[in-house]
């Protein structure tokens, strides 16, 4: 059973627009929760990692929130660039240890169109 | 630089033939990873490394085993490939016991099993 679900799926937004990403899941424990920009053919790079209770971290036009009691999580991009096509995959950690597992959303696939 | 490096990027092989997929890491990194990477599903992880000649199982170890000789260098084996391994593989690295510090990846090795 998929213990981390992203939507939506897919995203087309114009350059210029907002848009915000969903990452909902049902790993336990959940110690911390990270989201990654995977550019077509190549790896995942680390945008923020959210470890508290009610976090939010900010990285340039990247801003993320955590919601711990609701297992849910955002990713905002604002005023977007081409170079923001790309999949965005949320992934959540149940330990703060490498003995913990990571466990990967499917991603959601944002185009963003001239 | 930091950086986690895959060898060979494409591979093509024939049913029944062994598959040898390299990883490394430049950071002194303990903790490596190997996941594998399917469309519509997130990334499952195959065998992690503590660090040298210290290894686990992850969630799909079947029909895979790893080796770690030196700290910087994680393989990948299978031996006599078959069809549904055909993939993306990607190594990832991250400093020892704390997964909330940066997790690297490396850019994929795109496996093609005919």
């Amino acid at each position: 059973k998929t213990q981390v679900e992203q939507s939506p799926q897919s995203l087309v937004v114009r350059q210029g627009e907002n848009c915000v990403l969903q990452c909902n899941y049902s790993v336990t424990p959940d110690n911390h929760l990270r989201w990654f920009k995977q550019d077509t053919g190549k790896g995942l790079v680390s945008l923020t990692v959210l470890v508290h209770e009610n976090d939010k971290t900010s990285n340039g036009r990247y801003s993320a929130t955590l919601d711990k009691d609701a297992k849910h999580s955002t990713l905002h991009i604002t005023a977007t660039l081409l170079d923001d096509t790309a999949t965005y995959i949320c992934v959540v950690g149940d330990r703060g240890s490498a003995l913990g597992r990571l466990h990967f959303g499917a991603g959601t696939q944002l185009i963003v169109i001239p | 630089d930091m950086k986690v490096t895959q060898m060979p990027r494409y591979l093509i092989k024939r049913m029944g033939e062994n598959v040898l997929l390299e990883c490394g890491q430049d950071m002194s990194h303990e903790t490596m990873y190997w996941y594998r990477q399917d469309p519509g599903l997130g990334l499952q992880l195959i065998y992690i490394s503590y660090d040298v000649d210290s290894n686990s199982e992850g969630d799909i170890p079947k029909g895979y085993r790893v080796s770690r000789k030196k700290r910087e260098h994680f393989s990948l084996i299978l031996d006599s490939a078959k069809t549904n391994q055909t993939s993306v593989y990607f190594c990832a690295s991250s400093l020892g016991g704390r997964v909330t510090g940066q997790l690297y990846f490396g850019e994929g090795s795109k496996l093609t099993v005919l």
